[in-house]
């Protein structure tokens, strides 16, 4: 079975500090990893992902995120928060040979001005 | 392209009533997910569609169902509804084929149960 934890239930930052959401997986397989971002009362939006390459994948809104194979995470950077940057982020992990994505519990990011 | 579309947006029902959700894909795409959330539980998996067959389903009582037709538009079925029920239901749609896209989501059915 595969599954995805977020440790932090709350992260908060100062705008302009870097940022960190932590994400670590479990799959029988090799992982196809991905963030996504919700704001408020909206459906999912798709921030990047890892297929496989390079370890850090860049994505949306000048996200990035470091695949760690050796300690199965991946967690989500960014250089710079914007206060546009609070929202609800998840991480989710897809076995190569499974058809359905298993979602983290979430992470609330909190960037205050 | 037009993305997912769910209808509606806002529902309030009554204990014991069913209820209907609707997710019209992208077009194109084959696959549809279905998801609830909720603020205890976060994002749970219900069931996948591909095809007009169900590929995969999550752990979810014999009350929540679904189907697809054969434009790919999916609905999902709850009976007897319980205040537990209440969620904002997602669903999303992925292109054919690959396990390593992404999945594009609707904007959610807010449901609440009184």
């Amino acid at each position: 079975a595969q599954s995805v934890a977020q440790p932090e239930d709350q992260v908060n930052v100062a705008e302009g500090n870097p940022l960190t959401v932590k994400c670590t997986y479990s799959v029988s397989g090799n992982p196809y990893l991905f963030w996504y971002v919700q704001y408020p009362n909206r459906g999912l939006q798709f921030l990047l992902k890892y297929i496989t390459g390079d370890n850090l994948v860049k994505g949306s809104y000048g996200f990035e995120a470091e695949f760690n194979k050796s300690q199965t995470s991946f967690h989500l950077k960014k250089p710079s928060a914007l206060v546009s940057d609070s929202a609800l982020y998840f991480c989710a992990v897809r076995d190569t040979n499974a058809g359905k994505s298993t979602f983290g519990d979430g992470t609330t990011l909190t960037v205050k001005p | 392209k037009a993305g997912v579309t769910q209808t509606p947006r806002y529902l309030i029902k009554t204990r014991g009533q069913q209820v209907t959700l609707s997710c019209s894909p992208i077009s194109g795409h084959r696959s549809v997910s279905w998801y609830q959330q909720t603020p205890g539980q976060g994002l749970q998996f219900l069931f996948e569609y591909f095809s007009e067959t169900q590929r995969n389903k999550g752990n979810f009582p014999g009350r929540f169902s679904g189907r697809q037709f054969s434009n790919s538009r999916s609905e999902m079925n709850v009976s007897t509804l319980e205040l537990g029920d209440s969620a904002l239901y997602l669903c999303a749609s992925s292109p054919p084929g690959t396990a390593n896209t992404e999945a594009f989501f609707g904007q959610g059915t807010r449901l609440t149960v009184v």
